[in-house]
C-alpha cells in the first residue's frame, strides 16, 4: 500500500490567494482527518470524515476553511481567501474503524503552506 | 491549554544516556497513544495502551499508562541517535470516538 498521499507537498502563495490541499486515503480506511501542525499550537484536529461525511468541524478556524470528501479515496481542503497565519503544515490522516475504540492513525507526510 | 500536557518540551542527551518523557492530563481517557515524528514526514505509531497500569515495550522503549489512565510516559534505556525525533502522546476521550487529541510534543536529540 502506498499509504495516505498527499499532494502538494510544498505551497508558497501570496494573501489573498486561494489554497486546496488534496489528501488521498488509504483504501479501506472508513476513517479522514485533517490536521494542522505549527510549532506554537502542535497538532491541532480540524475536521474529520467517516464514510466520507463530516462528522465533527468544530476544529476548523472559520468560514475561510472548508473541507470535502466527494468519495471514498479523495479529500479537499480549501482555504479561501488564505492569510499568513494560516501558514502550517496540514497533515491528512486516515483509519479503519477499531474493534477496540483505539484507533490506529495513518499519517501522510503533510502539505507545508507558506502564506506571503 | 493543552488537553494533554507533554514534558520535558525539549531534551537534549548524548547516546546510551536513559531518559524518561511525561503525558499527563486531568481528563480520563479510553486509550492513549505515543507518536514519533521526524522532520519532513508524518507522525508514527509506536505502541497503544488501553488498560490502566499497562506496560508494553517495544525494544529499548517502555511505555506505561497510569492506573487512573490519566497519564503516561515513555522510556528510552540507552538512546542513539536514531531514537532523535519528536515524540508525541495522543488521546481518545471515550471508547469508539474516532477523535484523537494531540499534545504539544516533546523534542528528543541524542548526541553520538
Amino acid at each position: 500500500d502506498a499509504g495516505v498521499i498527499q499532494s502538494p507537498r510544498h505551497e508558497v502563495t501570496e494573501m489573498g490567494q486561494e489554497v486546496t490541499l488534496r489528501c488521498k486515503p488509504i483504501s479501506g480506511h472508513d476513517y479522514l482527518f485533517w490536521y494542522r501542525q505549527t510549532m506554537m499550537r502542535g497538532l491541532e484536529l480540524l475536521i474529520y470524515f467517516n464514510n466520507n461525511v463530516p462528522i465533527d468541524d468544530s476544529g476548523m478556524p472559520e468560514d475561510r476553511f472548508s473541507a470535502k470528501m466527494p468519495n471514498a479515496s479523495f479529500s479537499t481542503l480549501k482555504i479561501q481567501p488564505s492569510e499568513p497565519r494560516d501558514s502550517a503544515v496540514y497533515f491528512c490522516a486516515s483509519t479503519p474503524t477499531g474493534s477496540s475504540g483505539a484507533n490506529v492513525l495513518t499519517f501522510g507526510a503533510g502539505s507545508r503552506l507558506t502564506v506571503l | 491549554t493543552q488537553l494533554l500536557e507533554q514534558s520535558p518540551q525539549f531534551l537534549s542527551i548524548q547516546e546510551g544516556e536513559n531518559l524518561t518523557v511525561y503525558c499527563n492530563s486531568s481528563s480520563v481517557f479510553s486509550s492513549l497513544q505515543w507518536y514519533r515524528q521526524e522532520p519532513g514526514e508524518g507522525p508514527v505509531l509506536l505502541v497503544t495502551v488501553v488498560t490502566g497500569g499497562e506496560v508494553k515495550k517495544l525494544k529499548r522503549l517502555t511505555f506505561q499508562f497510569g492506573d487512573a489512565r490519566k497519564d503516561s510516559s515513555l522510556h528510552i534505556t540507552a538512546a542513539q541517535p536514531g531514537d532523535t525525533g519528536l515524540y508525541l502522546c495522543a488521546g481518545s476521550l471515550s471508547g469508539g470516538y474516532n477523535k484523537l487529541i494531540f499534545g504539544a510534543g516533546t523534542r528528543l536529540a541524542v548526541h553520538p
